[in-house]
């Protein structure tokens, strides 16, 4: 069975701390990996990912994937709190539907 | 249009009853999917259309759930006989193909009393 596992699963922090929120993956023909931001009801899209080893970067946001280890990661730099959301990570495997992870709900506080 | 569209953005409704959920995809996006999200959860995948093709129903939860999209564009979801267990947010997105990043719409949170 495809799987897809974040941790942790929740975290809380200060304004301007670093954060390094993890996704770790099982599954038959991956093609990519993207993770979104959730911050009431619709996620919204940050990163997809691709190819190993590659950062993408948006301002204090960045994500890169391993894929010998099958995992990848989401830093935020200097956290504010409207970093305050759940993201989340998906996977996709081809002709089917996204695999997505149950997410981390990071809380950041002033 | 502009983004994805979902109505009706709540809807309470008793045990028993059929609700129907609308989802309006992005203009040419040619694959539409339905996931839900209960409270504290990830996103449970439940139908997917791609174009023409049989849409994936593997996700359904049970045989009171069922989808149409009619023209290619918007898509209905529809629940059957309401269970309370069926609450939850209904979450529709949308792709120009498969293997594009997803566009989500804003939900309908569905309670079953």
């Amino acid at each position: 069975e495809d799987k897809v596992v974040q941790s942790p699963l929740s975290l809380v922090v200060h304004e301007g701390d670093t954060v390094t929120l993890n996704c770790s993956y099982e599954v038959t023909n991956f093609r990519s990996l993207l993770w979104y931001k959730q911050e009431k009801k619709a996620p919204t899209f940050l990163f997809m990912l691709t190819s190993s080893g590659i950062e993408k970067k948006s301002g204090r946001l960045s994500s890169i994937l391993d894929k010998k280890e099958l995992f990848s990661i989401l830093n935020i730099t200097a956290t504010q709190t409207g970093d305050s959301a759940v993201y989340l990570c998906a996977v996709s495997l081809g002709n089917t539907p996204l695999v997505f992870g149950k997410g981390t709900r990071l809380s950041v506080i002033a | 249009g502009a983004g994805v569209s979902q109505s009706p953005s709540n809807k309470v409704t008793e045990k028993g009853k059929d609700v129907e959920l609308r989802c309006d995809p992005i203009s040419g996006h040619t694959a539409l999917y339905w996931y839900r999200q209960s409270l504290g959860q990830g996103l449970e995948f439940l139908i997917y259309f791609q174009g023409n093709s049989a849409p994936d129903k593997s996700g359904l939860p049970s045989d009171r759930f069922s989808a149409e999209r009619t023209g290619g564009s918007v898509s209905t979801l529809t629940i059957q006989r309401t269970q309370q267990e069926d609450s939850a947010v209904y979450l529709c997105a949308s792709s120009r193909s498969t293997n594009e990043k997803l566009f989500f719409g804003s939900g309908t949170q569905l309670s079953v009393l």
